[in-house]
């Protein structure tokens, strides 16, 4: 069953205090890995795609990897702008059917 | 260059009825999404639409429907309402099927009473 996990569920960090945010993933014909931002109220907010096992993307403070099973969303140094919640998603090569994890709620506190 | 706009924006219905939610993709964007998001389930894929035609289906039952003019704006439909349909209806629009990015709109958040 192709399926996306994310973990933490939740995270608080310091501002200024980097971490990481997983994402496991067994989808079959993985066409790509996605990252998302959501604002409260707000749709997701296309952040990164990531193609193959090794690739990594940057976006100011945020760094996304991929392995053959899973992704990170590296956050460094971040800012209290940078809380919402981050969303991955894996999609299959036949279709366009995206699978979405549950997201990481990204709490920075000043 | 407009976004993705999803109409209304909150309603609220009771069991039994059936609703009606319509989305206008980005001007060119010819792929239409629908997405349940849900606290304890996340996003799930409804369907997606590409040239007036369904071309994928997720795992929800019949009462969930849509259709997509030839102007690429899409409606989804639900009949015969359950209280765990509430959810916010998220519609994401790209420019073909099997494009990488997908633009989200805002939801329309329906509450089921």
């Amino acid at each position: 069953e192709d399926q996306v996990t994310q973990s933490p569920e939740a995270l608080r960090l310091q501002e200024g205090e980097s971490s990481s945010l997983n994402c496991s993933y067994t989808v079959s014909g993985l066409r790509g890995l996605f990252w998302y931002r959501q604002d409260p109220g707000k749709g997701p907010e296309f952040l990164f795609t990531l193609y193959s096992a090794g690739e990594e993307k940057e976006k100011e403070r945020l760094k996304a990897t991929l392995t053959k099973k899973e992704s990170f969303l590296h956050i460094t140094a971040p800012k209290p702008e940078d809380s919402a919640t981050y969303l991955c998603a894996g999609a299959t090569n036949t279709g366009n059917q995206f699978y979405f994890g549950t997201g990481t709620s990204l709490t920075v506190i000043p | 260059k407009a976004g993705v706009t999803q109409t209304p924006r909150y309603l609220i219905k009771t069991r039994g009825q059936q609703v009606t939610l319509s989305c206008s993709p980005i001007s060119g964007h010819r792929s239409v999404s629908w997405y349940q998001q849900t606290p304890g389930q996340g996003l799930q894929f409804l369907f997606e639409y590409f040239s007036e035609t369904q071309r994928n289906k997720g795992n929800f039952p019949g009462r969930f429907s849509g259709r997509q003019f030839s102007n690429s704006r899409s409606e989804m439909n639900v009949s015969t309402l359950e209280l765990g349909d509430s959810a916010l209806y998220l519609c994401a629009s790209s420019w073909w099927t099997g494009a990488d990015t997908q633009y989200f709109g805002p939801g329309t958040r329906l509450t089921v009473l």
